[in-house]
């Protein structure tokens, strides 16, 4: 099992571009977050989703876009990217059960510039 | 919601020595309890938890316990080793049907 597959690795962009970063999972979990992580700080939650075709705002939503139309696939949107967004993109997913643990992708480091 | 609090957000120990990471979490409801240990450029990774019908849980090196009366739980690491200089997260969730929550992590320094 591949586990969770974010792409890309790295991307820079440049201020007003947008882009999509890409999460899969093949683990069949129904929880998928998207979490952002400035240097030196904790995980803090962009989206979360339930399920395909449920999403929620986190703690920090502003300036992202999730859609969830397969329990594989939580892609996550910039639009209109600022230097503000600059910093390590995490997805996660969870099983729902007793034990939900969580299994964090690689990570995308974007750079706006 | 649930609010999950960690403590401290830097520690610094000899190696050898013990270290001791604390949590606290507002939602009584909340029943599962893991901690995640994240090494640089990686995404974090589950290295152990507890359940709430369990007071303490040991792997190897690494000990969690559990007050569910105080509601906070801790992360004990003895005999440290340069390895083990790394950002811990602590989580909390009500398991089944509900989502995961994170504290802020703490960033560990194991001194030589």
């Amino acid at each position: 099992n591949a586990g969770v597959t974010q792409t890309p690795k790295f991307r820079i962009l440049k201020i007003g571009q947008s882009m999509t970063l890409q999460c899969t999972q093949d683990m069949n979990h129904n929880y998928m977050y998207w979490y952002r992580q400035d240097p030196g700080m904790g995980l803090k939650l962009i989206y979360y989703s339930v399920g395909a075709g449920i999403t929620d705002k986190g703690e920090v939503p502003n300036g992202y876009n999730v859609s969830r139309s397969t329990t594989e696939d939580f892609p996550l949107r910039l639009e209109l990217a600022a230097p503000s967004q600059t910093s390590v993109y995490f997805c996660a997913s969870t099983p729902t059960g007793l034990n939900p643990e969580a299994f964090f992708g690689q990570g995308t480091r974007l750079t706006v510039v | 919601g649930e609010n999950v609090e960690q403590h401290p957000s830097t520690l610094s120990v000899q190696e050898g020595d013990s270290a001791v990471i604390k949590c606290t979490y507002s939602d009584s409801a909340s029943n599962y309890f893991p901690w995640y240990k994240q090494e640089l450029g990686k995404g974090p990774q589950l290295i152990i938890d507890i359940r709430s019908n369990v007071g303490e849980k040991k792997d190897q090196r690494i000990a969690v316990t559990l007050n569910k009366t105080a509601k906070h739980f801790s992360l004990h690491i003895t005999e440290t080793q340069p390895e083990d200089s790394a950002v811990y997260f602590c989580a909390a969730s009500r398991g089944r049907d509900d989502k995961i929550i994170f504290g802020k992590g703490t960033r560990l320094h194991i001194l030589p």
